[in-house]
């Protein structure tokens, strides 16, 4: 089974407007971590956002936000007031245990002006 | 957050020739690192987990010999691709684990753009 599932292959968002990346896990851990990392053209990849397993509220970075539903399994990003530098890559990932990190496929995100 | 540089971050190179890639941690001491590699618009692979120290821990279907991983102090780690061929070209992109007591993050390097001829 896939540790980290990303069901969008490709989203496409109008400049200004808000965006929901999908991204579900898999894990019998009680402990884990879920982070979201963006990937532009340039190949680096950037952290966006962290969720531990047992933090109560969704973790918020500025405009980014992640919707944490354990019940589901489900961390969902939610990028507020879209630009057009956010056009890129983004990747979902899981820690299990120390070291064990495990990324989703990605969905590519396109602003439109 | 904390700095991984890696160099170089584009080579071209004849088939059968070595390259090396470094990674380094900047600011920080890396017990751990990771190596992963990219295929176009597709999503990271793991290919193995460099501990300081000791030897390399390789994920399944990745050669030992092709890939040879060397993680010599606690702010660098190597990747050798070993005669490489044209289907090694790839994007090459190394991270490095900073814990402490409640934290658990993984920084990213620039990565390595690797072309065989």
């Amino acid at each position: 089974a896939q540790k980290i599932t990303q069901t969008q292959p490709g989203m496409f968002v109008q400049e200004k407007e808000a965006v929901t990346l999908d991204c579900t896990y898999d894990t019998s851990d009680q402990s884990y971590g879920l982070f979201w990392y963006k990937q532009p053209s340039s190949g680096e990849m950037i952290f966006l956002i962290y969720q531990g397993s047992y933090d109560q509220q969704n973790a918020t970075e500025g405009r980014y936000s992640l919707n944490f539903q354990k019940a589901r399994k489900s961390a969902n990003l939610v990028i507020s007031a879209s630009q057009l530098g956010d056009s890129a890559m983004y990747f979902c990932a899981m820690r299990e245990g120390f070291n064990q990190f495990y990324f989703g496929t990605g969905t590519s995100l396109t602003v439109i002006p | 957050g904390a700095v991984v540089s890696q160099h170089p971050s584009r080579v071209i190179c004849k088939s059968g020739t070595s390259v090396k890639i470094e990674c380094r941690s900047l600011d920080f001491q890396a017990t751990t690192m990771f190596w992963y590699r990219q295929f176009p618009k597709k999503s990271l692979m793991l290919m193995a987990t460099s501990n300081e120290g000791s030897k390399a821990t390789y994920e399944q279907g990745v050669e030992k010999d092709k890939f040879l991983i060397n993680h010599a102090s606690l702010t660098l780690s190597t990747l050798t691709v070993t005669s490489a061929h044209p289907e090694d070209s790839s994007f090459y992109i190394c991270s490095a684990n900073l814990a402490g007591e409640s934290y658990n993050e993984q920084f990213f390097g620039p990565g390595t753009r690797l072309t065989v001829l």
